[in-house]
């Protein structure tokens, strides 16, 4: 079974600075599918980043970019110019491309942003 | 577009009673998932539909979880009798896989909090 290790329960950052959240994950599978979503106190679920296994290109939208390291399993995110709305709890997550349709959560970090 | 639409938003019962939750998923998406979310063990899927068919329900708890999907754009998850361990927030998802191979994403309702006392 997959599992999904968040090593950082909390991070905080200053208001413009960058932040890094880490996530690593375990599978025997070769094609899958990465996410990350971000939970603020309203608990919505709200989808920030995604990557495919198979592409070797690091996804970005905005001022959201991962580090996917495939032979290391790791999927990190970082947030640049982090602003105050930036502030929630991250979930990684991974889902396989020819199994079951369900993510598979880490645990969360908590993120702060300072002003 | 209208998201997923789950209700009620917060629900406070005693034990023993009957819960339903209910999951509206986006039109035209032909999956449809339900998390439940706890401090001590995070989120975790509970089971999931594909063209109204139930996929994957090991996540099901015990035999008082109950899930269904009578057509494609409702949902319902009961419990009953419901106890104190089943406080958590309850999410419904969407998204329009259903095919192996596709990137896309899964869409969150706004949640339920349950609370048995």
């Amino acid at each position: 079974a997959q599992t999904v290790t968040q090593s950082q329960p909390e991070m905080s950052v200053q208001e413009a600075e960058t932040v890094t959240l880490s996530c690593t994950y375990d599978t025997s599978e070769s094609d899958y599918y990465l996410f990350w979503y971000k939970q603020p106190p309203s608990r919505q679920m709200i989808l920030v980043i995604r990557q495919e296994a198979y592409k070797q290109q690091n996804a970005t939208e905005n001022r959201f970019s991962v580090n996917f390291q495939k032979a290391a399993k790791s999927f990190s995110l970082k947030i640049s110019d982090s602003q105050l709305g930036d502030a929630a709890m991250y979930f990684c997550a991974y889902r396989s491309q020819g199994g079951s349709e369900k993510l598979v959560f880490g645990k969360g970090t908590k993120l702060t942003v300072n002003p | 577009d209208a998201g997923v639409i789950q209700s009620p938003r917060h629900e406070v019962t005693e034990m023993g009673q009957e819960v339903t939750l209910r999951c509206k998923p986006i039109s035209g998406h032909n999956s449809l998932f339900w998390y439940r979310q706890t401090m001590m063990r995070g989120l975790e899927l509970l089971i999931y539909f594909n063209n109204n068919v139930p996929i994957d329900d090991s996540g099901m708890p015990e035999d008082r979880f109950s899930a269904k999907m009578p057509n494609a754009s409702f949902s319902t998850l009961k419990i009953q009798p419901s106890e104190p361990r089943d406080s958590a927030v309850y999410f419904c998802a969407s998204s329009p896989t259903g095919y192996r191979g596709s990137n896309q994403p899964q869409h969150f309702g706004d949640g339920t909090r349950l609370s048995i006392l």
